[in-house]
């Protein structure tokens, strides 16, 4: 099936640094979403992304639509012990289907 | 603001009893989909409604498994002969039909765990 290829798978990083992680795919996607999960819980929508080239910020996160349409990033400045969590791309495929591929999600750790 | 609600959240059940997950959606929400997550990966795609009408289904979802959206509002998923590897977390997700594209916000998910 279609798959997402997220890197990195994890990270420990301290407080005020800054993230980045990336999705690429050999599919081409109409969407692309980024989630948060804390333990537990369901994932959180963080930014969702529709052109190709898009640019979007939610206060401190980032994240762009890649040109060729098959990968996205997501970048977190200065960041925050509450940052701490994990990350998941998902991304909506060309051709119809509703359906959300999922990356396997980056595991942040933010030591204070 | 009421989002996504699911119960229950949890759920323990024996090898071979049937459980049934509810899912309430966003109110203004006409789609809704269901998604299964194990440990260590991101959610997978279960099936999808638009109002009532089922219209998707992975082949993740076995002939045990059956969903519904009777009234396109609140949906169930129901899994019979419940076996350990049905084991994972629930996700139920709605989006609103219209706009660009998908944008699915999440519920808190139920997470079954089967003796």
């Amino acid at each position: 099936g279609q798959q997402l290829n997220q890197s990195p798978q994890s990270m420990f990083i301290q407080e005020g640094e800054d993230v980045s992680m990336n999705c690429t795919s050999s599919s081409i996607f109409n969407t692309w979403l980024w989630y948060k999960q804390d333990p537990g819980e369901g994932p959180v929508l963080l930014i969702a992304l529709y052109k190709a080239g898009e640019l979007t910020s939610n206060g401190r996160l980032t994240a762009q639509f890649g040109i060729t349409r098959k990968d996205s990033f997501l970048n977190i400045s200065a960041s925050i012990p509450s940052d701490v969590g994990i990350y998941f791309c998902a991304g909506q495929l060309q051709g119809g289907s509703e359906k959300l591929v999922f990356g396997k999600g980056m595991k942040l750790t933010v030591n204070p | 603001d009421t989002g996504v609600s699911q119960d229950p959240r949890h759920k323990i059940t024996k090898r071979g009893q049937n459980v049934t997950f509810r899912c309430d959606p966003i109110s203004e929400h006409n789609r809704l989909y269901w998604y299964r997550q194990t440990l260590g990966q991101g959610p997978e795609f279960l099936t999808y409604f638009q109002n009532e009408a089922q219209l998707e289904k992975s082949r993740l979802l076995s002939d045990r498994f059956s969903a519904e959206r009777p009234k396109g509002s609140f949906s169930t998923l129901e899994i019979q002969r419940t076996e350990q590897g049905d084991s994972a977390m629930y996700l139920c997700a709605s989006s609103l039909l219209g706009g660009t594209g998908v944008k699915a916000f999440f519920g808190q998910g139920t997470r079954l765990t089967v003796v």
